[in-house]
């Protein structure tokens, strides 16, 4: 297992498109992370998975995103109509139950 | 929302100068502690599991110490070098059932030779 794999390391996009983001998690952990990372800032909760299920969506979360985690494995981040201030890094992150976080190296996503 | 104050926000020191930061967290329902070591252009990366008050844990020249009664933690950086130039978060988890680990901004230590 190479560790957490995310897909793809960037992404430009006009404002107004959808985009979506994979992240392949180390595969026997069964908790899955999604940050958000803006400059000068540590990374932003913004949802987490056990297994399928996501336990907990960040408030400052909009309507605009969401998340799966089918089947326990692989997940994916949608943000629909993208606007300026998504442009940021969205960090993914596994890990065991209580142990430490392993993280991908990010996707860097540019609204334009 | 779960308050997870690092500071300094930044720091600069002079190669060979020890040098420590602080991370402030929630004193209730403590379950974890972690501190991450995040390098430019790199992934953040686990230096740190503390669950224990009382806890002190090291690693080289890299050591922690917690205190979950006050609501603490200290990194402690022996002789910096110039390859501990990196961004230093703390991320805590409360004993609730999300078990979901919330950072801190983080400090961001410069060492310059």
């Amino acid at each position: 297992d190479t560790g957490v794999s995310q897909n793809p390391r960037h992404k430009i996009t006009k404002r107004g498109q959808n985009v979506t983001f994979r992240c392949d998690p180390i595969s026997e952990h069964n908790r899955l992370y999604w940050y958000r990372q803006t400059l000068g800032q540590g990374p932003e909760f913004l949802t987490y998975f056990q297994n399928e299920a996501q336990l907990e969506k960040s408030r400052l979360l909009s309507d605009r995103f969401s998340a799966e985690r089918p089947k326990g494995s692989f997940s994916t981040l949608e943000i629909q109509r993208t606007e300026q201030g998504d442009s940021a890094m969205y960090l993914c992150a596994s890990s065991r139950q209580g142990a430490e976080a392993f993280f991908g190296q990010g996707t860097r996503l540019t609204v334009v | 929302i779960l308050n997870v104050e690092q500071s300094p926000q930044s720091l600069h020191v002079q190669e060979g100068d020890s040098t420590n930061f602080t991370c402030s967290f929630p004193s209730s329902n403590f379950y974890a502690l972690h501190w991450y070591r995040w390098e430019t252009a790199k992934s953040p990366e686990a230096l740190f599991v503390m669950t224990l008050n009382g806890d002190e844990k090291k690693k080289g020249r890299i050591s922690a110490t917690l205190n979950t009664k006050e609501g603490y933690s200290y990194l402690y950086i022996k002789g910096s070098q110039p390859e501990d130039s990196a961004t230093y978060l703390c991320a805590f988890i409360s004993s609730g059932s999300a078990r979901q680990l919330t950072f801190g901004s983080g400090t961001q230590l410069t060492v310059l030779p």
